[in-house]
């Protein structure tokens, strides 16, 4: 089964408010998770590592105030999109490390800014 | 729906060996076909791409053609380093489906030994 969960999976907001997206690690404990975006049709990019009671490592060229990204247990971590404009509009995946064990993926959220 | 599968591991190696990760595919219409790498404690980097048959995509040594007939993407690399150790992942995103998401395979663990 899933190892981890991404919620919501799909997301429709109007522009200027916020998103909250959650990836939760299921049946493991994750001191780091990672977000990544993929824009329609493109590769997937990281945009940031989210470590658990720090401050976030964000990737060049990515807005830490836009994306806030807070990892305050061991099990979740959460993005947030602050007043979003239709340029966010988005897929947006997590994924967890699990000892001794490759990358888990979340499902991923769709998200739409009209 | 969309699927892909790539050979299991751990796959250890010398390093200056000659390494093949299979990967091969399942999807309607003409996805597009990456590889991304995972080194140890960091976040997934596109590696290399190809968005047509025939087309070869290469970067660090690394190289993987599309091949349709065969509906494979199999990563090869002449000469193996202990820095190449990481896990690696074959993915596509379906172009003709109208799914913007993407597809992976499972992973691939590789360990280069001195």
């Amino acid at each position: 089964g899933a190892v981890v969960s991404q919620h919501p999976s799909w997301v429709i907001c109007k522009s200027g408010t916020s998103v909250k997206i959650e990836c939760r690690s299921l049946d493991f404990q994750a001191t780091t998770m990672f977000w990544y975006r993929q824009f329609p049709k493109q590769s997937l990019m990281l945009m940031a590592t989210s470590n658990e009671g720090s401050k976030a490592t964000y990737e060049q060229g990515v807005e830490k105030d836009k994306f806030l990204i807070n990892h305050a247990s061991l099990t979740l971590s959460t993005l947030t999109v602050t007043s979003a404009h239709p340029e966010d509009s988005s897929f947006y995946i997590c994924s967890a490390s699990r000892p001794n064990s490759p990358l888990h993926f979340g499902n991923g959220t769709r998200l739409t800014v009209t | 729906g969309d699927s892909v599968t790539q050979m299991e591991g751990p796959v250890t190696l010398s390093e200056e060996a000659f390494l093949t990760i299979n990967c091969t595919y399942t999807a309607t219409g003409y996805p597009s076909l990456f590889w991304y790498v995972q080194y140890p404690g960091e976040g997934l980097q596109l590696l290399l791409k190809a968005t047509k048959a025939d087309d070869k995509g290469s970067n660090k040594g690394f190289e993987a053609t599309y091949r349709k007939e065969t509906t494979s993407f199999h990563l090869e690399k002449g000469s193996v380093q202990v820095s190449d150790s990481a896990v690696y992942f074959c993915a596509l995103i379906n172009s003709g489906g109208g799914a913007d998401g993407l597809t992976f395979g499972k992973g691939t663990h590789l360990i280069i030994q001195p």
